[in-house]
């Protein structure tokens, strides 16, 4: 079965630290990889995401995330986090042929402290 | 603003009515999701739809009901057999199929009084 696995439910960071929220999946196929952020109160909206190419791929707010194909991971990384990025934030997955829905993580919800 | 909108934004049930929640898109996507978010738990698919007139179950069906008569509207009935309903319910569109990006909307809080 597809699965969607990430490491941590609640990450607690100091401002300026750096971040790394690990994710791996379970899938038969060439997958496309996302990740999404939901802030307090809003929407649940596109973070960054891979298809194909260069795997180190940048998103808004100077997120990245690294897709290691032997590893199944898709870790999300910042350099230095601010107050705002405080949100849960969700990996997920789909094959990249055919007809697949989303498969999503559980979520990590991410608490930095000012 | 193209995008999606939920409604209501809160909504509360007796126990055995059945609800149902709005989703409306103005993306001209084709493709539209509901997901059910319970803390701890991620999203879970409820059900899809990949074109009008039809629809699929998605891992959690049961107790759930849709219909997809118009591009823009896919509205999802929580019936009395869902023994439990209260969750935060996302509605989602995505241009076609193919893992594309998912477009979310706000979200209806369903409680049970």
């Amino acid at each position: 079965a597809q699965s969607v696995s990430q490491h941590n439910h609640h990450v607690i960071l100091s401002e300026a630290a750096s971040l790394e929220l690990g994710c791996n999946y379970s899938y038969g196929g060439t997958v496309n990889l996302f990740w999404y952020v939901q802030y307090p109160g809003q929407h649940l909206q596109l973070l960054l995401k891979y298809f194909s190419g260069d795997p180190l791929v940048k998103g808004i707010k100077g997120f990245e995330a690294e897709f290691i194909k032997s590893k199944f991971s898709f870790n999300l990384r910042k350099p230095s986090v601010q107050w705002s990025d405080t949100a849960e934030y969700f990996c997920a997955v789909t094959l990249s042929t055919g007809y697949s829905t989303l498969t999503f993580g559980k979520g990590t919800m991410l608490l930095v402290s000012p | 603003d193209g995008g999606i909108t939920q409604s209501p934004k809160y909504l509360f049930r007796k126990e055995g009515q059945n609800v149902t929640l709005s989703c409306e898109q103005n993306l001209n996507h084709d493709a539209m999701y509901w997901y059910r978010q319970d803390p701890g738990q991620g999203l879970r698919l409820i059900y899809y739809s990949q074109i009008v007139n039809d629809f699929q179950k998605g891992d959690i069906a049961e107790g759930y009901s849709v219909s997809r008569e118009k591009k823009e509207s896919f509205p999802l009935t929580v019936t009395s057999a869902q023994k439990n309903p209260t969750a935060f319910y996302l509605c989602a569109s995505s241009i076609g199929s193919g893992g594309q990006p998912q477009h979310f909307g706000d979200g209806t809080r369903l409680s049970i009084l």
